[in-house]
C-alpha cells in the first residue's frame, strides 16, 4: 500500500464549477500537507501547505486537513480553464525535506 | 530572482550506458533535492544534498547517485542505465534548514526528460 494515495483522474468541470481533489495516507508522523500544481512539460509549483488539521483558503483555493482521518483536499472554487493542470498532494515528516507524493489528479476544466 | 534550472532539457541514452543531469539552485538555497516522476510510480524521492552532503535518501539502487558542489550546484548520476530509468527527472532546492516545527518550501525546475533506449 502506498503511503499517499490520490485518485488519478482525470476530473472534468465544467468551468466555474468547484473542483474537489482528495488524498489519503496511512503514516500518522506526516506533519507538513502540501498541494502542488503541475502544468504539462513544467516541474510542480507548491499551491498551499498547511501544518495543522482545519481549513487553509487562499483567494479561490482551499485546503483542508482532517488528521484523525488522515484525510486531506484541495477546493477550487469559480475554476478556470487556465486550472487545468496535475494536482498533486504531498506529505512531509519534521525536519525533513523528503516530499511522499499523491500520484496526481488530472482536473481538465471545460470553457 | 532566478528560478531552479535544470540541464539539459531532453536526453535520449540507450541500455547500459550512464548519464549525468545538472541543477543548478535558486541563488541562497542550500539544499537540492531530487526526484524521480514516471506515469506508473508517479513522483518518487531519490535523495537531498545539504552543505554538500548527502542527508536523506530515498529507496533507489546505487545506480543512482548524486554530489553537491560547494556553490550548491548539484549533479545525479545514474549509471549502466535500464529502459524504466526513462522518467522525468526534477530536482527542487530550498534553504534547508528545516526543524522540527518549520518546513522550508522546494522550489522544482522543469525537469530533464530522460529516455533510455
Amino acid at each position: 500500500q502506498k503511503e499517499v494515495e490520490q485518485d488519478p483522474g482525470p476530473l472534468s468541470v465544467p468551468e466555474g464549477a468547484i473542483v474537489s481533489l482528495n488524498c489519503t495516507y496511512s503514516n500518522s508522523a506526516f506533519q507538513y500537507f502540501m498541494w502542488y500544481r503541475q502544468y504539462s512539460r513544467k516541474g510542480p509549483e507548491l499551491l498551499m501547505y498547511t501544518y495543522s488539521s482545519g481549513n487553509k483558503e487562499d483567494g479561490r483555493f482551499t485546503a483542508q486537513v482532517d488528521k484523525s482521518s488522515k484525510y486531506i483536499s484541495l477546493f477550487i472554487r469559480d475554476s478556470q480553464p487556465s486550472d487545468s493542470a496535475t494536482y498533486l498532494c504531498a506529505i512531509i515528516k519534521a525536519a525533513g525535506n523528503k516530499l511522499t507524493f499523491g500520484g496526481g489528479t488530472r482536473v481538465l476544466v471545460k470553457p | 530572482k532566478a528560478g531552479v534550472t535544470q540541464t539539459p532539457r531532453y536526453l535520449i541514452k540507450t541500455r547500459g550506458q550512464q548519464v549525468t543531469l545538472s541543477c543548478s539552485p535558486i541563488s541562497g538555497h542550500r539544499s537540492v533535492s531530487w526526484y524521480q516522476q514516471t506515469p506508473g510510480q508517479g513522483l518518487q524521492f531519490l535523495f537531498e544534498y545539504f552543505s554538500e552532503t548527502q542527508r536523506n535518501k530515498g529507496n533507489f539502487p546505487g545506480r543512482f547517485s548524486g554530489r553537491q558542489f560547494s556553490n550548491s550546484r548539484s549533479e545525479m548520476n545514474v549509471s549502466t542505465l535500464e529502459l524504466g530509468d526513462s522518467a522525468l527527472y526534477l530536482c527542487a532546492s530550498s534553504i534547508g534548514l528545516a526543524g522540527e516545527s518549520s518546513y522550508n518550501e522546494q522550489f522544482f525546475g522543469p525537469g530533464t526528460r530522460l529516455t533510455v533506449l
